[in-house]
């Protein structure tokens, strides 16, 4: 059964803090994506990547980063935490342009 | 402006009854169109998936419709259930890329 494994389904972080948001996928797909979700929004797409150490910016990269030392993992990174970037962000991962396959999803509070 | 437009945006119907949801897209080039459905504070999980050339397809009794002419889109939900109580997203691929365009959704209540 296809997985997608979002390291933590809640965080609360302080203004400033470095965060770390981890996904692992163990279906051997080319493709991973982060997406924010936002009440009255759609999915709006942080950052794709679309193989290992490859990375291409979204509709809403500002204030954030991503990292994909292995095909399996890929990490979003918060410099800086700041209290718009409360929201629940979703990984996905795809095999070329098939279904995306979504982990639960983490919520994610900046205080 | 590439959008896709969903309706209504809630729905709360009774078990037992069907249900029909809306979806209007202007992304061109179009490639596909998904549906999603996503239970509250979980990730989307896809229902179908048609390409342009496709008018219908059924998961279950979920039967979803495109009509590539309209642009338009209907996730029709047959004999509901409380489990059909979620979030019901459209999704449009961009042709020849990654990039998909997500509408907001329909929030589907079944009551008892």
């Amino acid at each position: 059964d296809v997985k997608v494994t979002q390291s933590s389904r809640y965080l609360v972080k302080r203004t400033g803090e470095k965060v770390f948001l981890e996904c692992v996928q163990d279906m051997d797909h080319e493709n991973m994506f982060w997406y924010r979700q936002d009440p009255g929004l759609g999915l709006r797409l942080i950052y794709f990547s679309y193989d290992v150490k490859m990375k291409e910016k979204g509709d809403i990269p500002e204030g954030y980063s991503v990292s994909r030392e292995k095909k399996e993992r890929f990490s979003l990174i918060l410099e800086s935490a700041s209290t718009n970037q409360t929201s629940m962000y979703l990984c996905a991962s795809s095999f070329e342009g098939n279904i995306q396959y979504f982990g639960a999803g983490t919520r994610l509070s900046v205080l | 402006k590439n959008q896709v437009e969903q309706s209504p945006q809630s729905l709360i119907i009774l078990e037992g009854k069907n249900c029909t949801l809306q979806c209007n897209y202007t992304v061109s080039p179009f490639s596909n169109l998904r549906w999603y459905k996503q239970d509250t504070g979980r990730g989307p999980v896809s229902l179908t998936i048609m390409t342009f050339s496709e008018n219908t397809k059924s998961n279950g009794r979920y039967t979803a419709t495109l009509d590539a002419d309209t642009k338009q889109s209907s996730l029709h939900i047959t004999a509901s259930q409380l489990s059909d109580s979620a979030s019901y997203i459209c999704v449009v691929n961009f042709s020849g890329t990654y990039k998909y365009i997500f509408g907001t959704g329909t929030r589907l209540k079944v009551l008892a």
